[in-house]
């Protein structure tokens, strides 16, 4: 089966401080993903990635930055946390599909929470 | 936005009822996904159509595509009060780099 993990199911963190949040999948997937779910909201894509060392914004990416150095590793950080940040992340990947990334495995979220 | 829209936002049925939950979006796609979320947790995939099929099954799940109206609808025959979730659609936009971006989510409420 494949598993995506993601470091920490809850953060707590402060204002200005210098998140990272970590994911990594074991399937050997080209594609990964950062989304953010907030009520009401659905799934807003973050950042997105289609190979090692390869990023592309999605729709929010203001205040993310992330690094893919390994294939199975997909970080998000967060330069200076806001509470506007506080959510919950969650990481996906794929492998390629007909046309495009196919089907998305989830990890299991990481619920950040700025003070 | 760039994401669709889903209707209903909520859905309560009763157990043995059929679920059908809608998805619209804006720009052309490669194939549309639905996915579920049990509460707090991460989503699971149910079904993948790609835009040159009308409709798939899979077990008591019917997905139907309608690229000329660009909406998909999502049935769930015979519910169980296991099926309570969220249902999220998803779409692999065509061209450029293919985001794949999703809806606001449908919650249904099978009571049993």
């Amino acid at each position: 089966d494949v598993k995506v993990t993601q470091s920490s199911r809850y953060l707590v963190k402060r204002t200005g401080e210098k998140v990272f949040l970590e994911c990594v999948q074991d399937m050997d997937h080209e594609n990964m993903f950062w989304y953010r779910q907030d009520p009401g909201l659905g799934l807003r894509l973050i950042y997105f990635s289609y190979d090692v060392k390869m990023k592309e914004k999605g729709d929010i990416p203001e205040g993310y930055s992330v690094s893919r150095e390994k294939k199975e590793r997909f970080s998000l950080i967060l330069e200076s946390a806001s509470t506007n940040q506080t959510s919950m992340y969650l990481c996906a990947s794929s492998l390629w599909g007909t046309g495009g990334p196919g089907e998305l495995f989830f990890g299991e979220g990481s619920r950040l929470t700025v003070l | 936005s760039q994401q669709g829209e889903e209707d209903p936002q909520a859905l309560s049925i009763q157990e043995g009822e059929n679920a059908t939950m809608n998805c619209s979006y804006k720009t052309s796609i490669n194939n549309l996904q639905w996915y579920r979320q049990n509460s707090g947790r991460g989503l699971v995939h149910l079904i993948l159509i790609r835009s040159n099929e009308r409709e798939k099954h899979s077990g008591r799940l019917r997905v139907t595509l309608d690229t000329s109206k660009k909406s998909s609808s999502l049935l769930i025959t015979a519910s169980r009060a296991a099926d309570t979730a969220s249902y999220f659609c998803a779409r692999l936009n065509s061209g450029g780099y293919q985001k794949v971006t999703f809806g606001t989510g449908t919650k249904l409420q099978v009571i049993p």
